[in-house]
This record gives C-alpha cells, sequence and structure tokens, in this order.
C-alpha cells in the first residue's frame, strides 16, 4: 500500500512554461484534494474533487487546472507558469464514509521553483 | 470566513517535559471539526488529533490530547513526556461539517532539546 504518491518531487520550470503535477492514491479514496503550501503559512486549497469526473474550486484555484478521469488519479496543471506559483504542493485524498471519513492522507509534496 | 490562528511560532520543550501550543478560531458555524497536524522535516503532513465540535469530551491519542473551549474558540495541543521524534511543524486546522475546506493556522514550530 503506497498510499499518496505525487509526481514529480521536485521541478524548476522557466515563466510561461507549463506542467502537470500528478497525484495517485491506492486506497480507493473518493474525495481528492490538490493545496500548496508557502512559507510561513498554512495549507491553502486550490481544487478538489469528490468523486470521478468531478472537480471544485478551493481557496486558490486561479492559475491552475484540475482533472479527475480516474478515481486514483487527480491531475494539476499549471498552463503558463508564474513566479507567485512557486511553492511546494501537497495531494491528499481521504474515503467518503466509515470513521476515518475525517482523516486525509497526504501525499509527500511536490517543491515547484518558477523562475 | 473562518480563521485559525496561532499565536506562538516558535516553541521549545525539553525532553520527557510537558509543552502546549495554542490555535484559537473564527466560525458562526455550529458543526464543525478541529485538527492538530504534524509536519516533520520530510514534509509529509500527519494527522496527530481530532475533535469533533459537538463532542464534549477532549480527544486523547497516547501523549496527546488537547483542550477544547468550544465558547472561546480555542483549541490547544499537549504534548506530555515530549520525545525528540516530536519535533516539527504543528499546524491547527478547521473544516466545516459541509465543507472540503481546510483552513490551516501558520503553523508553531517545536523544537525538544534533550
Amino acid at each position: 500500500n503506497a498510499g499518496v504518491t505525487q509526481t514529480p518531487k521536485f521541478r524548476v520550470l522557466k515563466t510561461g512554461q507549463s506542467m502537470t503535477l500528478l497525484c495517485a492514491q491506492d486506497m480507493n479514496h473518493e474525495y481528492m484534494y490538490w493545496y500548496r503550501q508557502d512559507p510561513g503559512m498554512g495549507l491553502r486549497l486550490i481544487h478538489y474533487s469528490v468523486g470521478e469526473g468531478t472537480t471544485a474550486k478551493g481557496e486558490v484555484p486561479d492559475g491552475y487546472n484540475v482533472s479527475r478521469l480516474k478515481k486514483q488519479n487527480f491531475l494539476l496543471g499549471l498552463e503558463s507558469a508564474a513566479p507567485s506559483q512557486t511553492s511546494v504542493y501537497f495531494c491528499a485524498s481521504r474515503t467518503s464514509g466509515g470513521p476515518s471519513s475525517y482523516e486525509q492522507y497526504f501525499g509527500p509534496g511536490t517543491r515547484l521553483t518558477v523562475t | 470566513a473562518q480563521t485559525v490562528t496561532q499565536s506562538q511560532p516558535e516553541m521549545s520543550v525539553q525532553e520527557a517535559e510537558t509543552v502546549t501550543l495554542s490555535c484559537t478560531y473564527d466560525t458562526s458555524e455550529s458543526d464543525y471539526y478541529l485538527f492538530w497536524y504534524k509536519q516533520p522535516p520530510s514534509r509529509q503532513m500527519i494527522l496527530v488529533i481530532r475533535q469533533e465540535a459537538y463532542k464534549q469530551q477532549n480527544a486523547t491519542e497516547n501523549r496527546f490530547s488537547v483542550n477544547f473551549q468550544k465558547a472561546a474558540k480555542s483549541f490547544s495541543l499537549k504534548i506530555s513526556d515530549s520525545q525528540l521524534g516530536d519535533a516539527a511543524m504543528y499546524f491547527c486546522a478547521y473544516r466545516s461539517g459541509g465543507s472540503e475546506k481546510l483552513v490551516f493556522g501558520k503553523g508553531t514550530k517545536l523544537t525538544v532539546n534533550p
């Protein structure tokens, strides 16, 4: 059981370039989330999904797009990267029912630098 | 909008002693959940403890316990018998019962001295 994995772990982009971050979970969770963490801040929700084929905006969605074509994967895209998107990105997932439904399981993070 | 405030950017404790981390939150909701997450240098976010707002009893998980004061909107974390492995950033977080949005505080960096 790998839990929540994120690819890549590190990436450096030039302003204007695009990229996709991949999150995968093997726990059959319905809910998946993308957060960003900036220095001196807690995590902020970018987008989330409550099931395959669904997505919704979080607190800071501008400049990002997401897709959930398969239940186990949640992709975060940056179409035209900006220096303000330099951050550490975390993916998380949780089940929809049962005694553990409150807990979000986090991936190890992706450190993205935009120059 | 809900906010979470952690007033202690840094705290330190001697190994085997007890430390309390503070958290206050602002909400008009009655149905919500509160969490403490640990983030060690590896960056992995780990759930330490949770509290449902409707429960009056304070949550406890081994050496970790909370002091939940609903009227004061306070949710502090007590770590007993501190260990070197407890050194990390600790984040307090809030989630409304009807929302998927987890709102985090800015964190408290805990140092454990041998």
